[in-house]
């Protein structure tokens, strides 16, 4: 079954601080992943994209992993601002399928302290 | 920013009433979607269209139903609102890139409460 499974659930940390979010996936045949984060009441948005032959990305404060072979991504935010206060949605598309089908993660509710 | 809007932001009708959340883009996105999201839970694909014509059911089993006449716009109806219809519902557009979905765009959601 092609599952999408994010960690943690919910994380606070102080203003300043790094993290680390977790996306573990089942789907297969990878297409690629990405990484969106939606702001409270908001719609999400595209962080960054991840194919098969890619192992790092970065975006600003945002760098994305990708292992491919224990099908494991990550997304590392740096020196953390309140405004990186956010949900962060792991999604997988697949390839093997005319709707070039897309798995949702639940999501990681990342609150930043000042 | 995205040019995809949807209407109304947020919505609260009683039980039986027929509504219709808008959706429009004018990036000139072939395919447009309708996700349900719930708190805490993953976004559910209930309705999604490759363009003027072309409308598919999701994996979300779902009492709406969409048109699609024009191609920037998507919108989706229920014919007799439940309070199990309260929900988030969010309007997305991508790019057509053969079976790949590319990034999807969102629109700001609608916000639906069913008394």
């Amino acid at each position: 079954k092609n599952q999408v499974e994010q960690s943690p659930q919910s994380l606070i940390i102080l203003e300043g601080k790094n993290c680390t979010l977790q996306c573990n996936y089942t789907v297969s045949p990878f297409s690629n992943l990405r990484w969106y984060k939606q702001d409270t009441g908001r719609g999400p948005v595209s962080l960054t994209i991840m194919t098969f032959s890619e192992n790092t990305k970065s975006n600003g404060r945002y760098t994305a992993t990708l292992d491919a072979d224990t099908k494991q991504s990550s997304l590392h935010i740096t020196a953390s601002q309140l405004s990186d206060s956010a949900s962060y949605i792991c999604v997988v598309s697949d390839r093997g399928s005319t709707l070039g089908r897309l798995y949702f993660g639940r999501g990681t509710q990342l609150t930043v302290w000042p | 920013e995205a040019d995809i809007y949807q209407t109304p932001r947020y919505l609260v009708i009683g039980t039986g009433k027929k509504i219709t959340l808008e959706c429009s883009q004018t990036m000139g996105h072939d395919k447009m979607y309708w996700y349900q999201q719930d708190p805490g839970m993953e976004l559910h694909l209930i309705h999604y269209s490759y363009g003027v014509n072309s409308t598919e059911k999701g994996d979300l089993s779902s009492e709406s139903t969409v048109s699609r006449i024009r191609t920037e716009h998507f919108p989706l109806t229920l014919e007799s609102a439940r309070p199990s219809h309260t929900s988030q519902y969010l309007c997305a557009s991508s790019e057509s890139k053969g079976t790949n979905t590319g990034e999807l765009f969102f629109g700001e959601g609608s916000r639906l409460t069913v008394l």
